[in-house]
């Protein structure tokens, strides 16, 4: 069982906007930054948002985080197929001294 | 570039030993702090470690202490993970991963691209 929750799946058509939850606690996503992290099939995660909102260099401008108290969230804008993939989010526990996961959720492109 | 790959995943019988390395390149290794993450088949990230950049701080989750070691050895630009009494549920995909402070906090910003080890 993660320490922060997601939805298993989530999924949407080409061009929509699909909205990814993270639920934690005040000793993780409360406390500290999420990370978001992208993972296509055999390949390794791929930070996508870090700190808040700040995207690593060339990440597209249609993700974006958003944070409200111990909940996280990540949107993909105008969905394209190579967005089909798994999105973890991750932050710093303070009480446990090491990083939470979320399970991961699931993206599909209709 | 900022590189980092694992090595040293292998088939292993449970109750054996494994030693994984992490070579690094492209950023001065011993200015970071480094964590081992790793993927069971199918499944999500665990977080199973992090040491600070001079070795001396280290930290465990909680569920894998006293099984899993992590050193480094910065003169090499090296990272390490040894897993003793191995478990069937050992197996997984195991990541190193760069660890970059910012002001605000902290995030896995490099992964390896992963080193499988098996246990059966």
């Amino acid at each position: 069982q993660s320490v922060l929750t997601q939805p298993p799946s989530a999924s949407g058509t080409l061009g929509q906007k699909v909205t990814i939850s993270c639920s934690g606690g005040g000793s993780n996503v409360g406390k500290n930054p999420v990370t978001w992290y992208q993972q296509h099939p055999g390949a390794a995660p791929r930070p996508l948002i870090y700190n808040f909102n700040e995207r690593p260099s060339g990440v597209p401008e249609r993700f974006s985080g958003s944070k409200s108290d111990t909940s996280a969230s990540l949107a993909i804008s105008d969905l394209q197929s190579e967005d089909g993939a798994h999105y973890f989010c991750a932050a710093w526990d303070d009480r446990l001294s090491g990083y939470v996961f979320g399970g991961g959720t699931q993206v599909t492109v209709l | 570039d900022v590189h980092l790959e694992e090595s040293g995943g292998t088939s292993k019988h449970p109750g054996e030993s494994l030693r994984l390395s992490c070579g690094a390149a492209g950023f001065t290794f011993s200015s970071y702090s480094m964590n081992w993450v790793r993927q069971a088949p199918g499944k999500g990230l665990e977080w199973i470690a992090y040491i600070n950049s001079n070795g001396e701080t280290t930290y465990y989750a909680e569920s894998l202490q006293g099984r899993f070691i992590i050193s480094r050895d910065n003169a090499k630009s090296s990272l390490y993970l040894r897993i003793n009494r191995l478990r069937a549920e050992d197996t997984a995909v195991y990541y190193c991963t760069r660890d970059l402070l910012l002001p605000t906090g902290r995030f896995c910003d490099y992964w390896g691209q992963g080193t499988l080890v098996t246990v059966s």
